[in-house]
């Protein structure tokens, strides 16, 4: 069975510049989630999916982060404009209803 | 407000050399207690999930046990490539998200 499928692995932008993450779940997951993880923290939810309806995203900050899961499979998380503060890894995870989440690899986001 | 706190946040060991890793949480209500092991570089990987107090499960020279107020991951004669960061997360009752604590960063020296 095939993980949870995230690109890029990392990224590096300049601030104000705009960024996108995408994340491919485990087949047959109808749940997604996106979590923050900064260094030598445990990841943080920022949005929950079922399906393609987002039922959980009070830790997401919505004046400059948008997320997005179209036909309820795959999902995408940007962020416009990025600031030196959102350097972080962007976590993807999946799971079947409200059972064991799994992970994908994250991607690295650099702001300069 | 729902919290997890882990301990120690490193911990060195030699190898063969057994301990503990603790994980304290205050939540609304537990569904289930989570340890994942995340290895530089890497998303966290699932390891146990534990549901009610006295439980104890165990994989390879980890077993985990959980209490009304905390959980422990026993590491027992360890290897040097059990070395990396144990992360545990409580699961809220109605919220279906994963609150973590810090992660404890384990080296096993050979």
């Amino acid at each position: 069975e095939a993980g949870v499928v995230q690109s890029p692995r990392y990224k590096i932008i300049e601030k104000k510049q705009p960024v996108a993450f995408w994340c491919n779940p485990i087949s047959g997951h109808n749940t997604l989630y996106w979590y923050l993880q900064n260094l030598g923290q445990g990841p943080e939810l920022l949005i929950r999916y079922e399906n393609e309806e987002a039922v959980d995203d009070s830790q997401l900050p919505k004046d400059r982060f948008s997320a997005e899961r179209l036909k309820g499979v795959d999902s995408t998380l940007k962020i416009q404009p990025a600031e030196l503060g959102d350097s972080a890894v962007y976590l993807c995870a999946s799971s079947r209803g409200p059972g064991e989440q799994f992970f994908g690899p994250g991607t690295r986001l650099t702001v300069l | 407000e729902d919290q997890v706190t882990q301990s120690p946040e490193a911990l060195r060991l030699q190898e063969g050399e057994s301990s503990s890793l603790n994980c304290s949480y205050t939540v609304s209500g537990l569904r289930g207690l989570f340890w994942y092991r995340q290895d530089p570089g890497k998303g966290p990987e699932f390891l146990f999930t534990l549901y009610s107090a006295g439980e104890e499960k165990e994989k390879e020279r980890l077993k985990a046990t959980l209490t009304k107020k905390e959980s422990f991951l026993h590491i027992t004669a360890p290897k040097p490539e059990d070395s990396a960061t144990y992360l545990c997360a409580a699961s809220i009752q109605g919220a279906q998200k994963l609150v973590f604590g810090q992660g404890t960063r384990l080296t096993i020296n050979p």
